[in-house]
């Protein structure tokens, strides 16, 4: 199936700090989403990005998409501590009616 | 708007008991989503539909069975349940296709002893 792989696993920033994770997935998407999930709560949909587009800003959040190493990215700039949560990303096949989730990147942010 | 509900938020059943988790949304998506969670394995689609009156089996359908009960409402039943379901069990909509955002209820967190 076609599921998102996040880098790193785990990453631990200090306030004030940026903090980047990676995506990437195998094979054509249509678009490609990032969620977060603070500990013991749902998922919540941050950004969604199209295959034609390479950059995608949202207040602090850039994502950007690179279809042909098939990645994505997620910078979250000057963060907080508020920001400390699981980070998933999620590709949408072209063909197949799914999204799929890895395991995320677990963001500490130090305050 | 309550966004999408789950129930019960909790559950502990012994090997073999039967039960159903409920899950309601009120933004009147047409597409609904089960999904488990287990540490390390990520978020893993049971089943959904894509439409009222629709269902599909997603990665992980075995051991449930799903009733999209109308528009708002898809429920998931465990029959038998077993040690292995034991995991928190997402449900989350979305407008139509899954091109578009997913929203998620609160989990239910089920422990099969």
């Amino acid at each position: 199936s076609q599921q998102g792989e996040e880098d790193p696993q785990a990453l631990s920033i200090q306030e004030g700090e940026n903090a980047t994770m990676n995506c990437s997935y195998k094979t054509s998407i249509n678009n490609l989403q990032w969620y977060r999930q603070n500990s013991g709560r749902g998922l919540v949909h941050l950004i969604l990005i199209r295959s034609n587009e390479r950059e995608k800003h949202s207040g602090r959040l850039r994502v950007t998409l690179d279809t042909s190493k098939k990645s994505s990215s997620l910078l979250i700039t000057a963060s907080r501590a508020a920001d400390t949560a699981s980070y998933f990303c999620a590709p949408r096949e072209t063909s197949g009616s799914r999204l799929t989730f890895g395991e995320g990147t677990q963001l500490t942010v130090n305050p | 708007n309550a966004g999408v509900t789950q129930t019960p938020k909790f559950q502990v059943l012994k090997t073999g008991q039967s039960m159903t988790l409920q899950c309601a949304q009120d933004m009147n998506h047409n597409s609904m989503y089960w999904y488990r969670q287990d540490p390390g394995m990520g978020l893993r689609l049971i089943y959904y539909s894509a439409s009222e009156g629709t269902t599909d089996k997603g990665e992980v359908p075995n051991g449930y069975n799903v009733s999209r009960l109308n528009k708002r409402e898809f429920s998931l039943r465990l029959e038998s349940a077993a040690p292995s379901q034991t995991s928190v069990y997402f449900c989350a909509s979305s407008a139509t296709g899954i091109s578009y955002e997913q929203y998620f209820g609160p989990g239910t967190r089920l422990t099969v002893t």
